[in-house]
């Protein structure tokens, strides 16, 4: 089963992009890849999946390498509430696991 | 509208005792999973079920119990065997795309 490892936190200032990088050396070739957002208190939330090359959406984009052993989400201009807990899924099976996610500050 | 529905918010389990978290969806999906997150951790995965009437263990099953009797519903059973029960539980269904669609998530405490 993929792995993913990603830095446990991240501080970032209001109007900044962000980029969170997760490397899942592992990746099978049937895998996606999906990130999660999680409020405390809350279940994750989907932002965003993608296979290869780049995946873009109103909220975030996905940039992902020719061998897929890792993907960075690119947050653009954060606000305040963009603090979150931030988890990368790699998987195609139904043995769907988290790695321990980046927690995001944003300050103002 | 269409989701998963935790139930109920917050629980508390005298010692000894079994409880049951219910968890429903009418998103019509064949996946459903539970997940067990203490305070500032990721999500560990105790169960999930990839069809009716089948259901696998995953990383931390023990001292929970699970069914799968009907699509819509998977509730999960925390044991008297489970000795440090307190975390937020949170339930999810997978999309055929392999996306996971979350509940609220219930609150277990211990008294």
């Amino acid at each position: 089963l993929a792995k993913t490892t990603q830095p446990i936190s991240m501080d970032s200032y209001e109007g900044q992009e962000v980029n969170i990088t997760c490397s899942h050396n592992n990746i099978a070739t049937n895998d996606y890849i999906t990130w999660y957002q999680q409020f405390p208190s809350q279940g994750p939330r989907f932002i965003i999946q993608g296979y290869k090359t780049k995946v873009t959406n109103e909220v975030a984009s996905l940039f992902i390498p020719a061998d897929r052993k890792s993907s960075t989400l690119s947050l653009p201009r954060v606000s305040l509430s963009d603090t979150a807990v931030y988890y990368c899924q790699s998987a195609s099976s139904y043995k769907l696991i988290f790695g321990s996610g980046t927690r995001l500050l944003v300050r103002p | 509208d269409g989701g998963i529905t935790q139930s109920p918010k917050y629980l508390f389990r005298k010692e000894g005792q079994n409880v049951t978290l219910s968890c429903e969806q009418n998103l019509n999906h064949d996946a459903m999973y539970w997940y067990r997150q203490d305070p500032g951790q990721g999500l560990r995965l105790i169960y999930y079920s990839q069809i009716v009437n089948d259901f696998q263990k995953g990383d931390i099953a023990e001292g929970y119990s699970v069914s799968r009797e009907k699509k819509e519903s998977f509730p999960l059973t925390v044991t008297s065997a489970q000795k440090n029960p307190t975390a937020f539980y949170l339930c999810a269904s997978k999309s055929p795309e392999a996306l996971l669609f979350f509940g609220s998530g219930t609150q277990l405490s211990v008294l």
